[in-house]
């Protein structure tokens, strides 16, 4: 299957501070791209779409001004969690749907291996 | 995108054969059944997708009743690796790839 990344795999900072997570398609290109987070022993809570090119689009009660997501390239999305707070420790993970007419023939959504933040 | 049930947990042995069950009683005619799977800690995994007809691949088989409100994902010979969370999602082709997940089943495939 397509191959989608992220990094850093884990991440610890401080209260106040700004993360920044990528998520990359490593062979193929998404015009769309998928934000999720997940708590302990839950599902995963779809955050945003990020669309190359344009504005995300934020699911009822994400916080775009605390969750900045940037798609500047068919193959890169950013999620920058600003000025950190303990309760935004969680899994983040992102996904990309292979677009049409890339040879893939299939039309499952590729996940990265996710993003742990802890904030201290 | 129509609305899923599934247990909660489930219990396998070694070697047998794990049938997960998924009610999509509200599915439309053009909505596709999907199935995705998270071992700990790791992004989900897709396995299989079907809209009428049964489906077969390396991982899994997908057997989805004929009036499809409901669908069973086989795992024939589990292993301790599949251990993992196992989503069933119901959706639309044609939409952007957003997937929205419900509790899925905890699956624990026992020695």
């Amino acid at each position: 299957g397509a191959v989608v990344s992220q990094h850093p795999s884990r991440v610890i900072c401080k209260s106040g501070t700004s993360v920044k997570i990528e998520c990359r398609s490593l062979d193929f290109q998404a015009t769309t791209m998928f934000w999720y987070r997940q708590f302990p022993k839950k599902s995963l809570m779809l955050m945003a779409t990020s669309n190359e090119g344009s504005k995300a689009t934020y699911e009822q009660g994400v916080e775009k001004d605390k969750f900045l997501i940037n798609h500047a390239s068919l193959t890169l999305s950013t999620l920058t969690v600003t000025s950190a707070h303990p309760e935004d420790s969680s899994f983040y993970i992102c996904s990309a749907r292979v677009p049409s007419g890339q040879g893939r023939g299939d039309t499952e959504a590729f996940f990265g291996q996710g993003t742990r933040l802890t904030v201290v | 995108d129509a609305k899923t049930t599934q247990p909660t947990s489930m219990d396998c042995a070694e070697g047998r054969a794990a049938n997960l069950p998924c009610n999509h009683s509200t599915i439309s005619g053009n909505e596709y059944v999907y199935w995705y799977r998270q071992i700990h800690s790791q992004g989900p995994q897709y396995i299989i997708h079907g809209l009428k007809n049964n489906e077969t691949n390396e991982m899994a088989s997908l057997i989805i009743t004929e009036d499809r409100k409901s669908s069973t994902l086989i795992l024939p010979h589990a292993t301790l690796r599949d251990t993992a969370v196992y989503y069933c999602i119901v959706r639309l082709t044609s939409n952007t790839g957003k997937l929205i997940f419900g509790q899925g089943t905890t699956l624990q495939v026992k020695p």
